[in-house]
């Protein structure tokens, strides 16, 4: 079946120190694949995405790039921010759905 | 716009009782809303895909006379949980679909004992 496998945090960092979160995934057919944001108190939110293979997405210095050889999608930002602390899923949907799966979420947090 | 208003943030109750956690769209009409549940350190799991006038479509696994879901309007999504047990302890958190893409609500931290 499907399923996405993302690295177990938390992952501590310092200010302006350079953040990779991995995510690899397996599935059928040809996935879209996602990155959302919780911070704290807050819904999900969509940090960005990726439709097909090679495709780039990027948001807010984020970026995670669509690798079917590799069926990875992983987080990177050259320089995380406190405010970056929060969790981090890495998600996917088959395509003609909204039934997303999900990893597990990476906590980061980012000290100043 | 497109936001989704999910209460409780956080509940604590008693083995045997029930709980009611509601998701509500503030901005938009909801016709498709789905239900998801956290353990810790696994997966946000799917539970049940919540159609507005029509019943749930429950996930392989997930028992649907334990988790009710109530979809009776386009703005408002309930889900019950009956008869509450402490492995009934997750993360529930609630999402919903709108013309441009998908919202998620806040959460719900359930904790029973």
């Amino acid at each position: 079946g499907n399923s996405v496998t993302q690295m177990e945090g938390p992952v501590t960092l310092s200010e302006e120190a350079f953040l990779t979160i991995n995510c690899t995934y397996t599935a059928t057919g040809y996935p879209s694949l996602f990155w959302y944001v919780q911070y704290p108190g807050e819904g999900l939110q969509l940090l960005l995405k990726a439709t097909k293979a090679d495709d780039k997405g990027s948001n807010k210095g984020f970026e995670a790039t669509y690798r079917k050889e590799t069926t990875s999608f992983h987080l990177e930002k050259g320089s995380v921010q406190v405010s970056d602390s929060a969790v981090y899923f890495c998600a996917l949907t088959t395509s003609g759905t909204y039934k997303y799966i999900f990893g597990t979420g990476t906590r980061l947090k980012v000290l100043a | 716009g497109a936001v989704v208003s999910q209460h409780p943030s956080r509940v604590i109750c008693k083995s045997g009782t029930s709980v009611k956690i509601e998701c509500r769209s503030l901005d938009f009409q909801a016709t498709t809303m789905f239900w998801y549940r956290q353990f810790p350190k696994q997966s946000l799991m799917l539970m049940a895909t919540s159609n507005e006038g029509s019943k749930a479509t429950y996930e392989q696994g997930v028992e649907k006379d334990k988790f009710l879901i109530n979809h009776a309007s386009l703005t408002l999504s309930t889900l019950t949980v009956t008869s509450a047990h402490p492995e009934d302890s997750s993360f529930y958190i609630c999402s919903a679909t709108f013309e441009r893409g998908y919202t998620f609500g806040s959460g719900t931290r359930l904790t029973v004992v």
